[in-house]
């Protein structure tokens, strides 16, 4: 099972708004909505920002938000702010009833 | 709230074995399935292993197939992993997570370091 594609890294200014994409194949992303987005600060466990594709947990901000088109899922975070830099993960479910992740994608808040 | 914490990791030599726990609290342990992920120092999130609620149902990753044995103890809220032939890839922080709607990891322990070195 390969890992999802995401960007190595992306860049954004405060208040700015940056999206990282995750790219996999119709046995994974394109077949199921179970697609997940976890952040990693250095040095932290990871914590799950986005389920199912667009859901929200109860506690992270809705300037966080997902969504999904074909084989390819994407994270956009609005506005955003210092404390936002960390490392973020995608994940999904596969045909094979198993889990792959992205290769995770360095978010830098300029 | 749910605390899950990992044990058993240590540096242990090429080719042996090892068992790490994962005991779980502030949650109906048995109402959930858990994963096993491991990262590297310095490199990405790999999902390892997944048990379902009733212990039966287990799901590996290919790179782990036939070396790692997951498993849960009901009566003790605790999920298991063992790792036999051990190898210097297996190097890595293992954190286990509670597993929603065989979708999503919401809570996660702060792992167990393994190293494998001679």
């Amino acid at each position: 099972q390969s890992a999802l594609t995401q960007p190595p890294s992306v860049s954004g200014s405060p208040g700015q708004s940056v999206t990282i994409s995750c790219t996999g194949t119709s046995s994974d992303v394109g077949t199921y909505n179970r697609v997940s987005w976890y952040q990693q600060p250095p040095g932290a466990a990871p914590k799950l920002m986005i389920y199912d594709v667009s859901n929200r947990p109860s506690g992270v901000p809705d300037r966080f938000s997902g969504s999904k088109s074909g084989n390819t899922a994407s994270l956009t975070i609005s506005g955003l702010q210092a404390e936002d830099e960390a490392d973020y993960y995608c994940s999904s479910y596969t045909s094979r009833s198993t889990w792959v992740f992205g290769g995770g994608t360095k978010l830098t808040v300029l | 709230q749910v605390q899950l914490v990992e044990s058993g990791g240590g540096v242990v030599q090429p080719g042996r074995s090892l068992r790490l726990s994962c005991a779980a609290s502030g949650l109906i342990f048995n109402s959930h399935g858990f994963h096993w992920v491991r990262q590297a120092l310095g490199k990405g999130l790999e999902w390892v292993a997944f048990i379902a609620t009733d212990g039966n149902n287990k799901y590996y990753a290919d790179s782990v197939k036939g070396r790692f044995t997951i498993s849960r103890d009901n009566s003790k809220d605790t999920v298991y992993l063992e790792i036999n032939s051990l190898r210097a890839e297996d190097t890595a922080v293992y954190h286990c997570a509670r597993d929603r709607g065989v979708s999503w990891l919401d809570s996660w322990g702060q792992g167990t370091l393994v190293t494998v070195s001679s």
